[in-house]
């Protein structure tokens, strides 16, 4: 198995540009979440989604779209960009066990380094 | 108040030395709770969830003591190769899915 894999893995958009963050994961887990870390802080959740056609804001959701079409697919939408967006964007997977996305393992991608200028 | 706050670091250690890390949660609604190791710009991967009957996994230990809301990670005979970062991270469930990352905890591990 893979696990989550990203792509890009590093992107510069100029100021307004737009783009697309990919994540997928061959692990058939149910929920998928999409975080952004900033340098010296912790991880704070934009989007999530508890399976295909479900999706739910996070923390941090203001400048982004997601669309969860498929189990395996979870990408991230910039529509935009703005300096303050740059950031490492993560995806991340987990699955269930007994209900609910409380208790469980979160498997992450390696990550996207993003540049806004 | 930050929902969960942890000391940032560094901790500065020799191998061999004991060194423990606490992590605050400010909402008692908090469901689960979690160490991640974060080595530098990789992604987060579990270390190990914490139980409020403690739990233990070669030299971790991890805590949590629900009434003063904090839990705690205990690593003994330190290795170099636990220089990381390390988040505490909780969860909840407050109308919809809600999960908290720390900034982290710094340890370098010093021969």
């Amino acid at each position: 198995n893979a696990g989550v894999t990203q792509t890009p893995k590093f992107r510069i958009l100029k100021i307004g540009q737009s783009m697309t963050l990919q994540c997928t994961q061959d692990m058939n887990h149910n929920y998928m979440y999409w975080y952004r870390q900033d340098p010296g802080m912790g991880l704070k959740l934009i989007y999530y989604s508890v399976g295909a056609g479900i999706t739910d804001k996070g923390e941090v959701p203001n400048g982004y779209n997601v669309s969860r079409s498929t189990t395996e697919d979870f990408p991230l939408r910039l529509e935009l960009a703005a300096p303050s967006q740059t950031s490492v964007y993560f995806c991340a997977s987990s699955y269930p066990q007994g209900g609910g996305a409380i208790t469980y393992e979160q498997y992450f991608g390696p990550g996207t380094r993003l540049t806004v200028t | 108040r930050k929902e969960v706050e942890q000391d940032p670091g560094p901790f500065n250690v020799p191998e061999g030395a004991t060194v423990a890390f606490n992590c605050t949660y400010s909402n008692s609604a908090s469901q689960s709770f979690f160490w991640y190791r974060q080595d530098c710009r990789k992604e987060p991967k579990l270390l190990m969830s914490v139980y409020s009957s403690g739990n233990e996994d070669g030299r971790f230990t991890a805590q949590l003591n629900r009434a003063s809301q904090y839990i705690s990670l205990l690593i003994r005979d330190s290795k170099l190769s636990d220089s990381a970062t390390y988040l505490c991270v909780v969860n909840m469930w407050t109308g919809g899915f809600k999960t908290i990352f720390g900034a982290g905890t710094r340890l370098f591990v010093k021969a």
